[in-house]
């Protein structure tokens, strides 16, 4: 049902740089805007970036996004204990008279 | 506070139907669209469908139609995701999560804490 693309895990030692990559398509990513979602263990998703680079209030600004043609990517700058989870990309999908699309999903281990 | 309450785990055998709750608070229930995403067992997120509390109007994902009916009571800031036919592969937890539109952009705001539906005969 995927139809945006991740890695399946990243990870790195506290304070390091990692970035998740997310493959789209003309019809999701490359003519919508782009949503993060971060889910810790056992808790809802919560939203980390939207409108492709905006943070909401309360999200650290280790959290950045970024958006080039038909791929996006998060980058967690200062790998931090806490950011141990699943990460999401979301888009709009025009095709099928319109539906929210997923990313595969990403886990991040702190190592 | 904006909160999303959901109704409690299920358990359901094969063939049969269940009808997931999700109580909104906190803002006016008709502005907003409701939509549905599920996650299986160790698996990634998966958008369902929507509902608009204030027409009663829905679009649901190409692999529910048919099986899946989202409605609402606006007098209790109710929405309510109904799915029939169950199978073991409908096992899933079910979040409700509200929907926020600009003209600019859109995102799932706030979720709900998720429904546990375990089919299983």
């Amino acid at each position: 049902q995927s139809v945006l693309t991740q890695p399946p895990s990243a990870s790195g030692t506290p304070g390091q740089r990692v970035t998740i990559s997310c493959s789209g398509s003309s019809s999701d990513i490359g003519v919508n805007t782009v949503n993060w979602y971060q889910q810790l263990p056992g808790t809802a998703p919560k939203v980390l970036i939207y409108y492709d680079n905006e943070r909401p209030s309360g999200v650290p600004d280790r959290f950045s996004g970024s958006k080039s043609g038909t791929s996006a990517s998060l980058t967690i700058s200062g790998l931090q204990s806490e950011d141990e989870g699943d990460y999401y990309c979301a888009a709009w999908d025009d095709r099928l008279n319109g539906r929210d699309v997923f990313g595969t999903g990403t886990k991040v281990t702190v190592l | 506070q904006v909160q999303l309450v959901q109704s409690g785990a299920e358990v359901k055998r094969p063939g049969a139907s269940v009808k997931v709750s999700c109580k909104a608070s906190g803002f006016i229930f008709t502005d907003y669209f409701m939509h549905w995403v599920r996650q299986a067992p160790g698996q990634g997120l998966e958008w369902m469908g929507w509902m608009n509390p204030h027409s009663g109007d829905t679009n649901y994902a190409q692999k529910f139609q048919g099986r899946v009916t989202m409605t609402r009571d606006t007098s209790i800031n109710t929405a309510y995701m109904e799915m029939n036919s169950l199978m073991s592969d409908d096992t899933a937890v079910y979040f409700c999560a509200r929907r926020i539109s600009t003209g600019y952009y859109s995102l799932f705001d706030y979720w709900g804490p998720g429904t546990l539906v375990t089919v299983s005969s």
